[in-house]
């Protein structure tokens, strides 16, 4: 089976950086997505690797390694409304229809920022 | 405005009563797919359809059925629910996933409980 591992809560001061961690083990990976979801509201997307290395989205960056099965999202210049829960998610292949649209999520890794 | 609607947003009902939320969206998106969230065990796919009467199982589809008539309606159908099947549900769409990307629009969520 599949399966993903994110650190389930982190926190961190205003103003400084932080990374968290998502390592996976899965057949047929395809790519490795981001989402945020405050309390109480519905996920939405952050970034999203398909290749190895490091994308960057104005404060947020995220980073992928396929030969270690590993990716990171990283929160710099971080502020009080960053505090949610940011989920890893792997898109995979799936044989049953022929295409690769299977989206496993990790746990969530509630991150709480402090002044 | 570009969206994902769901309804009913919040329902109360009893064991094996048959219900249906709905879910649609009208950003002409192929991928549809339902997700539940449950503490401690964040999104978990239900089912998910690459396009018009192509559907496939998620990780959790036991108890769940989907229908994909049209292109911007992914309902789920709730044929006999039973108590474990409270959780808040999502719905989410998004364009063919490719290694350009893939980035799920998710619902505002409905919050189900099964008595």
């Amino acid at each position: 089976g599949q399966s993903l591992e994110q650190p389930s809560e982190v926190t961190a001061v205003e103003g400084a950086i932080v990374q968290i961690n998502c390592t996976y083990q899965t057949s047929g990976f395809y790519g490795l997505s981001w989402y945020q979801q405050h309390d109480g509201g519905a996920p939405t997307f952050l970034s999203y690797n398909g290749l190895d290395g490091l994308e960057e989205t104005g404060r947020f960056s995220s980073f992928l390694s396929r030969s270690d099965s590993y990716g990171y999202l990283l929160l710099q210049e971080l502020q009080m409304k960053d505090s949610a829960s940011y989920f890893c998610a792997v898109s995979l292949f799936s044989g049953d229809s022929g295409g690769y649209q299977k989206v496993t999520f990790g746990t969530g890794t509630k991150l709480q920022v402090i002044p | 405005e570009a969206q994902v609607t769901q309804n009913p947003r919040y329902l109360i009902t009893v064991t094996g009563k048959k219900l249906t939320v709905t879910c649609s969206q009208n950003m002409n998106h192929e991928y549809m797919s339902w997700y539940r969230q449950d503490p401690g065990l964040g999104l978990r796919q239900i089912y998910y359809s690459m396009n018009v009467e192509v559907t496939d199982k998620g990780d959790v589809p036991e108890g769940y059925k989907v229908s994909r008539k049209e292109k911007r309606n992914f309902p789920l159908i709730l044929e006999s629910p039973s108590p474990n099947q409270t959780s808040l549900y999502f719905c989410a769409s998004s364009l063919m996933f490719s290694t350009l990307g893939g980035e799920l629009f998710f619902g505002e969520g409905s919050r189900l409980t099964v008595l």
